[in-house]
């Protein structure tokens, strides 16, 4: 069955570093989404692409995250530089279509300890 | 301003016995909630769903109902079994006004199946 993958599945930085995160999404899956969770809370989106294109990054802290998709495939996440207020689960999603009913398939996640 | 709640963050149930999770929402602008499943260290995992124009959906165990007057929607799992022991999330999705569409995530309930 065809998944979302991501890489690290755990990071560990001090602050003031840089961190990099990376997401393949399902082969097909023209939109993909990046989720900040934060223990105890549902996912938050960061950013929505279709295909190369950002769709919505209203919720991304732009001073130091950064995303892009650049063939419109695979996706990469950077946090430059890092706070401790940026420990969470950071999670990619992938969907077909932009469309409401279109379900969201969900990476494992990468868990970021900024110490 | 939470769009959408689940106020009960954990829920012990025995198993065989039925499984009720609650969800409200705010947004009268939501078209579709979805139902995701989350295990420890792993991304949620789509359950079920349904339309705002439909009051329930059924899919085996797992039944959704949506009382649009009451902006609530409720999880059925029946019969629970120990391997429903997960947290669940509701999301709810609507037009961001971009073009597309976003969820928007509860801050989740923790079901603990007891055998």
């Amino acid at each position: 069955e065809a998944e979302v993958a991501q890489s690290p599945r755990y990071k560990i930085t001090e602050k003031s570093q840089a961190v990099a995160f990376w997401c393949d999404p399902i082969s097909g899956h023209a939109t993909l989404y990046w989720y900040r969770q934060i223990l105890g809370q549902g996912p938050e989106l960061l950013v929505q692409f279709q295909d190369e294109s950002v769709v919505d990054d209203s919720q991304l802290p732009k001073d130091r995250f950064s995303a892009e998709r650049l063939k419109g495939v695979d996706s990469t996440l950077k946090i430059q530089p890092a706070e401790l207020g940026d420990s969470a689960m950071y999670l990619c999603a992938s969907s077909l279509h932009i469309i409401s009913y279109n379900e969201q398939f969900f990476g494992p996640g990468t868990r970021l300890t900024v110490l | 301003d939470q769009q959408v709640k689940q106020n009960s963050p954990s829920l012990s149930v025995q198993e065989g016995r039925i499984s009720i999770l609650n969800c409200d929402y705010t947004n009268s602008m939501f078209d579709y909630f979805l139902w995701y499943k989350k295990y420890p260290a792993e991304g949620p995992t789509f359950l079920i769903s349904i339309s705002s124009i439909k009051d329930k959906n059924e899919d085996g165990r797992f039944t959704v109902f949506l009382n649009k007057s009451a902006k609530h929607l409720s999880l059925h799992i029946v019969p629970s079994q120990p391997g429903d022991s997960a947290v669940y999330f509701c999301a709810a999705s609507a037009n961001s006004g971009a073009g597309s569409y976003q969820l928007t995530f509860g801050k989740g309930t923790k079901l603990s199946v007891i055998p």
